[in-house]
């Protein structure tokens, strides 16, 4: 069975730009979670997604907005970049959206924002 | 107090030695719990998953879990360098459906 996939693999956007990431989840899992990962902040929650509709939201700007599709691809979008945006963006897909959930890792977006 | 907390390393152990990394969790009703390994560039790998207390073993890995002191961690027997890598603790919340709790991580260094 195919893995998460993600595209593009790199992104180079200079600020102010806006990005658009797209995450395909492996085949028959509905859930998709967004993460930023930065050297100095870890791993951070974006956003969850389960039938088309956000289920968990984190601590982000409203320049960081996402969706989902009927055949559970993800797309998250993030508008005026700034510099700090700068980062490794993770999908990460799950079978189904309850409280046990095993997720698992796409291979990331590289952003730099210049 | 941060919700899921781990050593902030590095770890350093030498070839074939016993890795031990710990990782603890302020939430009393959280009840599964992940061990992810992430390689520099790379992103996070699930090797694996407890959900009741005691130890929990695959291959080389062993995960142990103690609700009562709310702790959780990873063994890797015979560490080789190829353990060398990130260790990321993640935590679900039965009762709840609420996102999946990450720690920061543990560097882990194995040396030849």
């Amino acid at each position: 069975k195919a893995g998460v996939t993600q595209t593009p693999r790199y992104l180079i956007k200079t600020r102010g730009q806006q990005v658009t990431l797209s995450c395909s989840p492996i085949s028959g899992h509905r859930s998709v979670s967004w993460y930023q990962q930065t050297p100095g902040q870890g791993l951070q929650f974006l956003f969850e997604y389960f039938s088309e509709t956000q289920r968990n939201k984190g601590n982000f700007p409203g320049r960081f907005s996402g969706r989902q599709f009927s055949n559970s691809r993800s797309e998250m979008n993030v508008s005026t970049l700034e510099l700090g945006d700068s980062a490794l963006y993770l999908c990460a897909s799950s079978q189904g959206y309850s409280p046990i959930r095993t997720q698992y890792f796409g291979p990331g977006t590289r952003l730099l924002v210049l | 107090q941060k919700e899921v907390e781990q050593n902030s390393g590095p770890l350093s152990v030498p070839e074939g030695a016993i890795a031990s990394l710990n990782c603890t969790y302020s939430d009393r009703v959280s009840q599964s719990f992940f061990w992810y390994r992430q390689y520099s560039g790379k992103s996070p790998e699930l090797i694996m998953s407890i959900y009741s207390n005691g130890d929990k073993e695959d291959g080389r890995f062993t995960a142990q879990l103690n609700k009562a002191s709310q702790y959780v961690s990873l063994l890797i027997r015979d560490s080789q360098p190829s353990d060398s890598a990130t260790y990321l603790c993640a935590v679900n919340r039965e009762t709840s459906y609420d996102k999946v709790i990450f720690g920061p991580g543990t560097s882990l260094s194995v040396i030849p």
